[in-house]
């Protein structure tokens, strides 16, 4: 009840494609859905978060479509771009800022020119 | 915005020997932090939460005694990897959590214990 599951593991696309990595969780107590993106060596930083009271956030090229029924989840990156290339985490906590964050599996993107 | 200080980036020491990394919120207090461990190529892995002046919530599997986890205060929390092996050998991540910021990541500690 605790997993985040995430897909794809790894992701290719060309420059100026749409990225969709999806996730999806089981307890239904979870109400923070943020995601992140890390670079090699660094810590993890927040792209961009939601709650389940909406179903869609953007903010400039990234969008979370949110699913609660399905209890599923998703980033998009539009115009991706070779900047873009990194591992991105989706997150869950049942608290936003006091309960733990349980991560998915990630998924490596790289954007090729 | 909310900055998270953590230190050292980078930790080489001898098996048997026991390291301490700090994690500091810059500008901010920290009611929670988390610690996290990563390895190559693959997700965080919380392994305790600590809340100031209280002891620390590790999750199932870590070792308590060998992963010491001090918060001290509400901008410093520590983690002491004793008699560390080989095997410990990670990405070790720290986290402050406070309103409004949120959840607020450390750049991460990279240990090798040879």
């Amino acid at each position: 009840q605790q997993q985040v599951k995430q897909s794809p593991q790894s992701l290719i696309v060309q420059k100026g494609g749409i990225s969709i990595i999806n996730c999806a969780y089981e307890n239904t107590a979870f109400d923070y859905f943020p995601w992140y993106q890390q670079f090699p060596g660094k810590g993890p930083a927040l792209l961009i978060a939601i709650r389940p009271d909406v179903s869609e956030k953007k903010e400039g090229r990234f969008t979370i479509s949110f699913n609660k029924s399905a209890k599923q989840f998703s980033l998009h990156i539009m115009d991706s771009q070779p900047g873009d290339s990194a591992t991105y985490f989706c997150a869950a906590s049942r608290s936003y800022n006091t309960d733990k964050l349980i991560f998915g599996t990630g998924t490596r993107l790289q954007v090729f020119p | 915005g909310a900055v998270v200080s953590q230190h050292p980036s980078r930790v080489i020491c001898k098996s048997g020997t026991s390291v301490k990394i700090e994690c500091r919120s810059l500008d901010f207090q920290a009611t929670t932090m988390f610690w996290y461990r990563q390895f190559p190529k693959q997700s965080l892995m919380l392994m305790a939460t600590s809340n100031e002046g209280s002891k620390a919530t590790y999750e199932q599997g870590v070792e308590k005694d060998k992963f010491l986890i001090n918060h001290a205060s509400l901008t410093l929390s520590t983690l002491t990897v004793t008699s560390a092996h080989p095997e410990d050998s990670s990405f070790y991540i720290c986290s402050a959590a406070d309103r409004p910021y949120g959840y607020t990541f450390g750049s991460g500690t990279r240990l090798t214990v040879v």
